[in-house]
């Protein structure tokens, strides 16, 4: 069965620019959440959006959006670069239903700003 | 902000039982104890969680104290593969699209020896 896939897996940027990147969920998972991974530091969180809903957000600026499409697919903006969004963003799905509460997490898209 | 304390690294031999630690003094009634980890430039992996009752899968078995303020990750025999970032995560068992977002830390850096 496929995982969480995540596109593109590296990109280059430079200050001021706009970036879009994209996940897929595993297949029949609903709910979908960002997370920013900075060098050296665990994963924070972003977002979490649940049947195309914004369900939770974290401290992150205006500059950072996201969505969710009707097949579950999700993308994260980001506005107006800077050097510190650097980091590896990573999408997790999960199925949000009965027990299942593990998020799965795909293998990320490695950004760097110049 | 992360409401656990993991000791930043660890050494194991191959084929030796390697135990974690993680501290969660503050930890409610209703948060579950979750272990992911994180091998080098992957996406975090989900490898158990529990409440109260000592828990055991496929990858590894978990240790909660009788008053839950602290746990212990066990990997009965550790491989060079298991050499990756462990984080533990308490975190209350959500259901129904509600805000499910991980806080992770810094985690221990586990590093499986030849």
């Amino acid at each position: 069965d496929a995982g969480v896939t995540q596109s593109p897996t590296h990109l280059i940027k430079t200050r001021g620019q706009q970036v879009t990147l994209r996940c897929s969920p595993i297949s029949g998972h609903k709910s979908v959440s960002w997370y920013q991974q900075v060098l050296g530091q665990g994963p924070q969180f972003i977002f979490q959006y649940y049947e195309k809903e914004e369900r939770g957000r974290g401290n992150f600026p205006d500059r950072f959006s996201a969505r969710q499409f009707p097949n579950y697919s999700s993308e994260l903006n980001v506005n107006a670069l800077l050097l510190g969004d650097s980091a590896l963003y990573l999408c997790a799905s999960s199925p949000l239903q009965g027990l299942g509460n593990e998020q799965f997490f795909g293998p990320g898209t490695r950004l760097t700003v110049l | 902000d992360a409401k656990t304390t993991q000791p930043p690294s660890m050494d194991c031999a191959e084929g030796r039982a390697a135990n974690l630690p993680c501290n969660h003094s503050t930890i409610s009634g209703n948060e579950y104890v979750y272990w992911y980890r994180q091998i080098h430039s992957q996406g975090p992996q989900y490898i158990i969680h529990g409440l109260k009752n000592n828990e055991t899968n496929e990858m590894a078995s978990l240790i909660i104290t009788e008053d839950r303020k602290s746990s212990t990750l066990i990997l009965p025999h550790a491989t060079l593969r298991d050499t990756a970032v462990y984080y533990c995560i308490v975190r209350p068992h959500v259901s129904g699209g509600s805000n499910y977002k991980l806080t992770f830390g810094k985690g221990t850096l586990l590093t499986v020896n030849p």
